[in-house]
Parts: structure tokens; sequence; C-alpha cells
């Protein structure tokens, strides 16, 4: 079967670059998603297709996809970037597969 | 702006089947450009996809959930919904509607979910 494997957490500073990675098998020949999570709340895109915005998420979210790893980067995180993060692609044998998460810490 | 409405029992016992229902506003169910889909989380875990159903009554489902799971689609109501046959303690989790773009399966995402309902197995 098919595995996103995401590192459990992530601390940034302030106004500092955050870098959440994505693994999985050719995962650069697929497209990866990305949504955020916060604490009671349901998720929300903030990439699709590699690196493509959806209405209304600010250009500090961008993503990159090559190799076997997809990374969503924070750039200037704000206090209100602090949420989990999940990668999300589709494979044959698992249909659509979720990483594990990834919670940004803002110290 | 599409919004989606989970409902039905939080609690449900064990070998007993789990139903949910997701009532879509602001859009229709019958639009041939989305699939509409249900997603769970076990408490502090990470997400799950369970399956969607297409207008036509087509449906996709989880090759890697242990309960047997059927979702339908009533386009009278505007609904569609979720059974989860002979639950365990396992399927504890919140349970989220969500839609999903439909086209080239490597392309598909999920673009609006509702807020989720929390729903206890246990005796």
């Amino acid at each position: 079967s098919y595995e996103l494997t995401q590192p459990p957490s992530v601390s940034v500073s302030p106004g500092q670059t955050a870098s959440i990675t994505c693994s999985g098998d050719k995962l650069g020949q697929k497209y990866a998603f990305w949504y955020q999570q916060k604490p009671g709340q349901s998720p929300m895109l903030v990439i699709y297709e590699d690196n493509k915005r959806p209405s209304g998420i600010p250009e500090r979210f961008s993503g990159s996809n090559s190799g076997n790893t997809a990374t969503l980067t924070i750039s200037g995180t704000q206090a209100m970037d602090e949420a989990d993060y999940y990668c999300q692609a589709w494979a044959s044998s698992t249909s659509y597969v979720f990483g594990g998460g990834t919670k940004v810490t803002v110290l | 702006q599409v919004q989606l409405q989970e409902s039905g029992p939080g609690l449900v016992k064990p070998s007993e089947t789990l139903s949910l229902t997701c009532t879509v506003s602001g859009g229709s169910v019958s639009n041939y450009r989305y699939y509409w889909s249900w997603v769970r989380q076990p408490p502090g875990k990470g997400l799950e996809y369970i399956g969607y159903i297409y207008y036509s009554g087509d449906t996709n489902y989880n090759p890697s959930l242990q309960s047997p799971v059927t979702i339908s689609l009533d386009t009278s109501k505007n609904q569609f919904s979720l059974r989860l046959f002979s639950v365990t303690a396992a399927d504890t989790a919140v349970y989220y509607c969500a839609r999903m773009t439909r086209g080239n399966p490597a392309a598909t995402y999920f673009d609006y979910w509702g807020q989720g309902t929390l729903v206890t197995v246990s005796s």
C-alpha cells in the first residue's frame, strides 16, 4: 500500500520560514495537496496540484514536489499559521491517502 | 459558497451500524463536476479517506477499511449518506463530509469540508 510520511512536528520563530516535508515513493510523479487544520476545526486546502494556491490563501504559502518529497513552505510565518498540516496524494493501490500530519508550532 | 453539514447519532454500540448524513447547501449533489465524500479522524490522529459517491451513483471506497461501508445519494434532499457496518471501537472518530473535485484521480482533492461530527463506538 502507498504511504506518505511527515515529520510529527516543526517549530519556527515568527517571521521565519517553515518547511514541512512529505515523503512517498515517486511522489514527484504524482500531485501533492496540502491541508491546514487548526484545533477544533475542519481541514482547509492550502495548496493543490503541488504548488497552486486556492483563492484566499496568502502568498506566504507555497509548495514544491520532486523525486520522493513534496514540501510545503510557509514564508514569514505568523502566529495564525500554527496548526496541523496534512499532505495528500492518490495512488491506484490505496486510493486517496493522507500523511500522518505535522504540527507547526510558532515559538 | 457551498456548505456541508453532518448529522447523525453520536454514540453507536459495537457490532451495530454507524449512519451519518451530509446535507449540502449552496450547491447541488447532482453537479457533474464533483464527488461527495467522507473522511474520518480518530481522536488525536490523522485523516483517513473513507469513500466518495458521484451523482450517477458510482462509488469509490478505501480498500484499507476494516469495516464494510456504503455511501448513498438522495438528490431530492441534496444529501448523501454513510453507513459503516459492524463497527468496533477503532471506528470512533470525527467524521467529515467533503466535496471533491472531479477529474483525473491523481488531480482530485477535497475543496470544501463540513465541520465534522464525533461518533463514539461504545456499549
